[in-house]
């Protein structure tokens, strides 16, 4: 079964840092790795989709890598803002999508 | 493109009643998939339907979810009689093809109380 960790479980920093979440996971048989974002009460926003071919993958501000081998995806936020404060899943996604239990940013002003 | 809907966003009921949730997938998506967020665990996995059908139910806790998508568009999730430990956010996402990845609703608080 699949085991998806994501580590530090929450993290404070002060605007204008960049930034990197980890996530591990158990099995590399992996189809593709999700990274989303969840805002208190609202759902889960896709930022980034990294299939298990590929390495990396950029979207504005935001980096994730993959290395399938390892079993370890990173996401890394350059020049963060408040407006970054969320929790951040990572999901990889097998014979099903498996979830972290997220990392809770903080971005102080 | 319309997102994933679900609704209703917020449900509070009393222990032994019945409540149905729905989603509505993205138009296309023949992949449909309902997951759950208990307080403190991580998003966990319920079943998938592939139009109509069910692909994969071993996520569903117990014979009181009942899941179902009629026709193959929107689907329900009902929950009958409800428990407290049924509390959580519902969420659904819908997925043209597994490596496009999943588009996600903006999930269904439930409280049971």
């Amino acid at each position: 079964k699949q085991e998806v960790t994501q580590i530090p479980a929450a993290l404070s920093v002060p605007e204008g840092e960049n930034l990197v979440l980890n996530c591990s996971f158990t099995d590399s048989a992996i189809y593709n790795l999700q990274w989303f974002r969840q805002d208190p009460g609202k759902g889960l926003t896709s930022l980034l989709l990294i299939q298990s071919s590929q390495r990396e993958q950029t979207s504005g501000r935001l980096n994730a890598s993959l290395d399938k081998s390892s079993g370890r995806s990173t996401l890394y936020i350059a020049a963060s803002q408040p407006g970054d404060s969320a929790t951040y899943l990572c999901a990889v996604n097998g014979n099903q999508f498996y979830f972290g239990t997220g990392t809770s940013l903080t971005v102080i002003p | 493109e319309a997102g994933v809907t679900q609704f209703p966003s917020h449900s509070v009921i009393e222990k032994g009643q019945t409540v149905t949730l729905r989603c509505d997938p993205i138009s296309g998506h023949d992949n449909l998939y309902w997951y759950r967020r208990v307080m403190g665990k991580e998003i966990k996995f319920l079943l998938h339907f592939v139009k109509e059908s069910k692909q994969d139910e071993s996520g569903m806790p117990n014979n009181r979810f009942l899941a179902e998508r009629t026709g193959g568009t929107y689907s329900t999730l009902k929950v009958q009689p409800a428990e407290l430990e049924d509390s959580g956010v519902y969420f659904c996402a819908s997925s043209q093809d597994k490596v496009y990845g999943y588009t996600f609703g903006s999930g269904t608080r439930l409280t049971v109380v």
